[in-house]
């Protein structure tokens, strides 16, 4: 069975700091790796994935995340956190056999205070 | 192009009663999926359908739960009766094409009490 762990419910940075979430995972087969964030009042948005390839993933609003096959992580950064970025994220991994199903992270809160 | 959108944002309802949701997906998707989010706690698959035929329903909790996409567009996730533990925020989501990105609506908030 698959399975996501994000480290930390809450995490707090100053504006300007670097923003660290963790994310380990549990899976039988090659993984595809996702985080998403949720902002107050809106859907989930996708902020990156990782599925073949290079092993440090872009995505939007300068986030990036490195996989870790020998750490199983898939942990999220970004260099300098806005006040913008406050928000819920997300890791969550494929489900097996071949289809989609996201399997979630509990989610990790993103305050960010001036 | 219109996302995600889900019908009731708010949904209020005592035990025992019944309450459907909507979910429409992205004009085009064929891959629509439930999830549900309960108490804070991870986000939880419930079922997909691609079209109208259900292709995985595994994370469906139980028999009071039923889903269904008519014509392979809308949704409805219907709870009867509802239980206290039912509460949560239930997601929708869509995606083009199997492995394609799934497309979040912002969620149905349902309160049993």
């Amino acid at each position: 069975a698959q399975s996501v762990t994000q480290l930390g419910s809450h995490v707090s940075v100053s504006e300007g700091a670097l923003v660290l979430l963790r994310c380990n995972y549990s899976s039988s087969v090659p993984p595809y790796l996702f985080w998403y964030v949720q902002y107050p009042n809106q859907g989930l948005q996708l902020l990156l994935k990782y599925t073949t390839g290079a092993t440090l993933v872009k995505g939007i609003n300068g986030f990036e995340a490195e996989f870790k096959k020998s750490e199983t992580s898939f942990h999220l950064t970004k260099p300098s956190a806005h006040m913008s970025d406050a928000a819920e994220y997300f890791c969550a991994v494929t489900g097996s056999g071949g289809y989609n199903k996201l399997i979630f992270g509990a989610g990790t809160r993103l305050a960010v205070h001036p | 192009e219109a996302g995600v959108t889900q019908f009731p944002s708010h949904s209020v309802i005592e035990k025992g009663q019944t309450v459907t949701l909507r979910c429409d997906p992205i004009s085009g998707h064929d891959n629509l999926y439930w999830y549900r989010r309960v108490m804070g706690k991870e986000i939880k698959f419930l079922l997909h359908f691609v079209k109208e035929s259900k292709q995985d329903e595994s994370g469906m909790p139980n028999n009071r739960f039923l889903a269904e996409r008519t014509g392979g567009t809308y949704s409805t996730l219907k709870v009867q009766p509802a239980e206290l533990e039912d509460s949560g925020v239930y997601f929708c989501a869509s995606s083009l094409t199997l492995k394609g990105e799934q497309y979040f609506g912002p969620g149905t908030r349902l309160t049993v009490t």
